[in-house]
């Protein structure tokens, strides 16, 4: 257990359907990451936030996909109008800008399933 | 497109034996790191390594960077088991936060 919690651990929707995920980073983290990762692959970047600020984007962030920060403390990814191309694991990191350190702590993921 | 590339994809040994996998990349970087992920898990941070280091150690883990060849080996000596996972190396760049990982290589350790 890294420290980094992610809810739910799994989610089945139907096409179209709407879905959000949520991670609790570890608590002195100000750092956020979204990954997400498909079988066989590594996790690809989605979005970065230090405290609330959303700072970096990728291009795989479609306008369907948004991600929150309310108060620097735990984030929510949310997907609008699923496709059968989002099922993937959702994986969640944090890190610590105070310590200087650049390893992040991974969540188990949440692992999507568009049916 | 995932900058750093594992090598090789999948590599099956026996326990006791060394294992060896090689990340390489593309473009300039700050820092590099490997991480292990079991099956449906999550990832697990193992070692990182600086631009301007060389060669670290933890425990059974040893990493090598050629920032000249821009490449990272990870060798893991005297493999077990308990070893069998997928493992990633990830590229902390230059002017990022968020790291690039690459498509990984899968460890199997035969008992």
């Amino acid at each position: 257990d890294t420290g980094v919690s992610q809810d739910p651990r799994h989610k089945i929707t139907k096409r179209g359907q709407n879905v959000t995920f949520r991670c609790d980073p570890i608590s002195e983290h100000n750092r956020l990451y979204w990954y997400r990762q498909t079988l066989g692959q590594g996790p690809e970047f989605l979005t970065y936030f230090q405290n609330e600020a959303q700072l970096e984007k990728s291009r795989l962030l479609s306008d369907r996909f948004s991600a929150e920060r309310p108060k620097g403390s735990f984030s929510t990814l949310e997907i609008q109008r699923t496709e059968q191309g989002d099922s993937a694991m959702y994986l969640c990191a944090s890190s610590s800008y105070q310590t200087g350190a650049d390893e992040a702590f991974f969540g188990q993921g949440t692992r999507l399933t568009v049916v | 497109s995932q900058q750093g590339e594992e090598d090789p994809q999948a590599l099956s040994i026996q326990e006791g034996e060394n294992a060896t996998m090689n990340c390489s990349y593309k473009t300039s970087i700050n820092n590099l790191q490997w991480y292990r992920q079991n099956s449906g898990r999550g990832l697990v941070h193992l070692i990182l390594i600086r631009s301007n280091e060389r060669e670290k150690h933890s425990g059974r883990l040893r990493v090598t960077l050629d920032t000249s060849k821009k490449s990272s080996s990870l060798l893991i000596t005297a493999s077990r088991a308990a070893d069998t996972a997928s493992y990633f190396c990830a590229i902390g760049g230059t002017g990022r936060r968020a790291l690039t990982f690459g498509s990984g290589t899968r460890l199997q350790v035969q008992p």
